[in-house]
């Protein structure tokens, strides 16, 4: 069985501080990916990025990057210089290869950038 | 492209009523599936299909039934809706290339309340 564990349920930062929102999961699959969606306050999901287990190089996008740990089962987020439109609930995800059709999500942490 | 289109976006029904929530996507992805969103729990998959003429369930599945007579539509029907079927519903598709590891596309979201 997979499971995804996001412990922060609510951060809350001021705009231009760093910010790391923690992820960790569980699967006994040698092959998996992780991704990270963002949900903004309208609702929608947003995929931010998707890494697989083989590839533990981290990655930065702009103000984003990741952190992927196999020797912890961990896939961090850092938002660099956050900003007020970073508000919303971010989710950790998690897909097996014996269980490609869907996602195990985590329980997703709520990100509130104050000015 | 339109994606992955849900309708309503909005819905209000009684405790015992049925309806069915559409989705349908135009990327002809194999993959479909149904998760539903409740504060503090993340998604959970409620159903999945794999390609048309097969589903199967996930998670929280009760309650619920599902078809797939074509690779666009995959309908969510609630067959006598009850107050803890309250919830956001997503629906998403993949493709099924790289084993199905791909991100999923997931559609905007119906509000369901059920009083």
């Amino acid at each position: 069985a997979q499971k995804v564990t996001q412990a922060q349920t609510e951060i809350s930062v001021v705009e231009k501080e760093d910010v790391t929102l923690d992820c960790v999961y569980e699967t006994r699959d040698t092959t998996y990916y992780l991704f990270w969606y963002k949900q903004p306050p309208s609702g929608e999901l947003v995929f931010l990025i998707r890494r697989n287990s083989f590839d533990e190089q981290n990655e930065i996008s702009g103000r984003y990057s990741w952190n992927f740990q196999k020797s912890t089962s961990s896939f961090n987020f850092t938002i660099t210089a956050s900003q007020v439109v970073d508000s919303a609930v971010y989710f950790c995800a998690l897909k097996t290869s014996g269980s490609a059709r869907q996602l195990t999500f985590g329980s997703g942490t709520q990100l509130t950038v104050l000015p | 492209n339109a994606g992955v289109t849900q309708t309503p976006k909005f819905q209000v029904l009684k405790t015992g009523q049925s309806m069915t929530l559409q989705c349908a996507q135009d990327m002809n992805h194999e993959y479909m599936s149904w998760y539903r969103q409740d504060p503090g729990m993340g998604l959970r998959l409620i159903h999945y299909s794999v390609g048309a003429g097969i589903t199967d369930q996930g998670e929280v599945p009760n309650g619920y039934n599902v078809s797939r007579s074509t690779t666009e539509d995959f309908p969510l029907r609630l067959l006598s809706a009850a107050p803890s079927q309250t919830s956001v519903y997503f629906c998403a598709s993949s493709p099924r290339r790289a084993g199905g590891l791909d991100e999923q596309f997931f559609g905007p979201g119906t509000r369901l309340t059920v009083l």
